[in-house]
């Protein structure tokens, strides 16, 4: 069956460092992935968008790679800063509708 | 410009009661879905409407019936609520396949 793990559900990074998420799947062969940022009480809000064609997509502070041979994305903040604590969740297209992963909570300490 | 308006946000159910949440947009989006999302479970597929008229089943859909009353306005209700169906509700938008737009949530408990 198609599955989507994200690698951990907590994740505790010191201020300054890269913060990297995973999202492995499997049964899956996605046209593209999706990343999201949630903050507690709020609904998930978009980040970045990656192909199948696309190795590796950048936004800001932001980076994403996509290796379809691992079937694994990796979402990078750099220089991660305390308003970068939230939820991250990755999504895969599946017939014109998203599958999320469980999410990783990111804490970034000052 | 409210994006994606749900309610309510928070709404206590004794078990067999009934209720409609409510979502609406005003994005001009095709696309409207309904989601769960429980601890350790993430975002669970309702159901979703690709567009008005429509509607289909997702992933966890039983205890669930939808409308699609026109573009702006897809509604989700629970006909005999069970403690199961405790959970944060989120209704999203999408145009085409582009990324999708959020809600804020309604937090549902039954009791």
């Amino acid at each position: 069956s198609q599955k989507i793990e994200q690698n951990s559900e907590a994740l505790n990074i010191q201020e300054g460092k890269t913060a990297t998420l995973t999202c492995n799947y499997t049964n899956y062969s996605p046209a593209y992935l999706q990343w999201y940022r949630q903050d507690p009480g709020r609904g998930p809000v978009f980040l970045l968008l990656i192909r199948e064609n696309e190795k590796e997509k950048r936004k800001e502070r932001l980076k994403v790679t996509f290796d379809t041979t691992l079937k694994q994305s990796l979402f990078h903040i750099t220089a991660s800063q305390p308003a970068d604590s939230a939820t991250y969740l990755c999504a895969l297209e599946g017939a014109q509708k998203l599958v999320f992963g469980q999410g990783t909570r990111l804490t970034i300490n000052p | 410009n409210a994006g994606v308006t749900q309610t309510p946000k928070f709404q206590v159910l004794k078990t067999g009661q009934s209720m409609t949440l409510q979502c609406a947009q005003d994005m001009n989006h095709n696309s409207m879905y309904w989601y769960r999302q429980d601890p350790g479970m993430g975002l669970r597929l309702i159901y979703y409407s690709a567009s008005e008229g429509t509607t289909d089943k997702g992933e966890v859909p039983n205890g669930y019936n939808v409308s699609r009353l026109n573009k702006r306005e897809f509604s989700l209700r629970l006909e005999s609520a069970a403690p199961s169906q405790t959970s944060v509700y989120f209704c999203a938008t999408r145009w085409r396949l582009q990324p999708q737009h959020f809600g804020d949530g309604t937090r549902l408990s039954i009791l």
